[in-house]
């Protein structure tokens, strides 16, 4: 069974327009993290955010801002006000102990945001 | 500084020949990990080192060995190669026994012709 699932493949969005890109995750543990990285068209992985099982604040960091709900096990991502700079494959990730008992990273199969000027 | 670098950036290769490709941190992190990142942007872990032990080896064929000289690095090793090998490669480093933040290398396109 798919652990993080990120249901939009691709969205296209006006330049200035919101968007949200969602999450759903599957994991039979109590503490576990949760993480969006940003792949842009060069290619790097960037990390943009952890958030951990206990906290279920919500974040917000300039036009990014974060939506995490235990109850439906969801973790979205909204852009406010998107700019082409925002165009890029976004992957949502859970990190959760393996069997080995370390933790493990799994990804989400990614959203490829584009933002149209 | 890069934190995380990756040599070579692009590799291009025929089938059936050992590559490696070489992975370094400079922050200091005691965790690194290889990824395979497939045509579709589908990323999966293949190993990671903690401490020079092999802490997570994923179901990857045996032709891929991580070699830790060093708490600062971790090479990928390829033997005979073919072309469902072809991919992107990142390097990751963390800090901890448990997944704090990932910081990834540039990536290695692999190419096997």
């Amino acid at each position: 069974a798919q652990k993080v699932t990120q249901a939009q493949t691709e969205i296209s969005v006006v330049e200035k327009e919101d968007v949200t890109l969602d999450c759903v995750y599957e994991t039979r543990d109590t503490t576990y993290y949760l993480f969006w990285y940003k792949q842009p068209p060069s290619g790097e992985l960037v990390f943009l955010i952890r958030r951990n099982s206990f906290d279920e604040q919500n974040e917000i960091s300039g036009r990014y801002s974060w939506n995490f709900q235990k109850s439906t096990s969801s973790f979205n991502f909204t852009i406010t006000a998107s700019q082409v700079v925002d165009s890029a494959v976004y992957f949502c990730a859970l990190s959760e102990v393996s069997g080995a008992g370390s933790y493990q990273l799994t990804f989400g199969k990614g959203t490829k945001l584009s933002v149209i000027p | 500084d890069t934190a995380v670098s990756q040599t070579p950036k692009y590799l291009v290769t025929q089938m059936g020949n050992d590559k490696s490709i070489k992975c370094e941190q400079n922050l200091g992190h005691d965790t690194m990990y290889w990824y395979k990142q497939d045509s579709k942007k589908f990323l999966k872990i293949m190993f990671s080192y903690n401490n020079k032990e092999l802490i997570i080896n994923e179901t990857v064929p045996n032709r891929f060995s991580p070699k830790s000289p060093d708490k600062a690095h971790l090479n990928l090793h390829i033997n005979s190669l073919e072309l469902g090998d072809s991919a992107v490669y990142f390097c990751a480093s963390s800090q901890g026994d448990r997944v704090n933040e990932q910081y990834f290398g540039p990536g290695t396109r692999l190419t096997v012709t």
